[in-house]
């Protein structure tokens, strides 16, 4: 078993460009949920998705922030225009349930974002 | 609101000793409890769960956590930790189990091991 997939593993990027990071959950897996991990605010939970429809977003924290999950195996989190205060560690989590986060989730790598 | 409580940022064992992360909760019913372990650099892996039933929980890698309803805590405990454990170790709740449920993580604690 592969895990969650996430791409790129560092992003490096100027503000105002656009930025689009990808993850692909375990095979079989219905729930998706993506992450933000910064020093000063800790692990948050950015958008929460069960058989590809968003269920709760109210973490995503601006226009700016988009996320989508096309089909059972990909999505996307995007961020246009990009600011210095969105650099972060990303993570994407995945599991079986339709039950929040109430059952185990298996995290990716993450991907380290920076905007300069 | 519901929220999540670690009091200790950052925490120093010596290899060999025993170790307690503290963990306390607010929220008016039992909430279903997590502790999650990151090592530098990866993402967050289960530790263990509790759910109902026991309020000692077995964890993997020979970690325990006791639920204490009148305490509203879920602290984790390991009686002899190894150079290995040293990572971020998070707490986490959800109330309920639904579609709708929410995970609230802690702000974490870090572990460092003393040779």
């Amino acid at each position: 078993d592969a895990g969650v997939i996430q791409s790129p593993r560092h992003e490096v990027t100027e503000m105002g460009q656009e930025v689009t990071l990808r993850c692909k959950p375990i095979s079989g897996h219905n729930s998706l949920f993506w992450y933000r991990q910064t020093m000063m605010r800790g692990l948050e939970l950015l958008i929460y998705f069960n058989n590809n429809v968003p269920i709760d977003d109210s973490g995503m924290p601006e226009d700016r922030f988009s996320a989508k999950m096309p089909n059972a195996s990909f999505s996307t989190l995007k961020i246009q225009p990009s600011e210095p205060r969105d650099s972060a560690v990303y993570f994407c989590a995945s599991t079986w349930a339709s039950s929040g986060g109430a059952d185990t989730q298996y995290f990716g790598p993450g991907t380290r974002l920076t905007v300069l | 609101a519901q929220s999540v409580t670690q009091p200790d940022i950052h925490i120093t064992v010596s290899e060999g000793a025993s170790l307690e992360l503290r963990c306390n909760y607010s929220y008016g019913a039992t909430p279903y409890l997590f502790w999650y372990v990151q090592s530098p650099g990866q993402g967050l892996q289960l530790l263990l769960k509790y759910f109902s039933g026991d309020t000692l929980v077995q964890g993997i890698k020979g970690f325990e956590a006791e639920f204490k309803r009148s305490q509203s805590s879920f602290n984790l405990r390991k009686p002899s930790v190894h150079w290995s454990d040293a990572a971020e170790y998070f707490c986490a709740v959800v109330m309920g189990y639904s579609s709708a449920s929410k995970i609230i993580f802690g702000s974490g604690t870090r572990l460092s091991i003393r040779p």
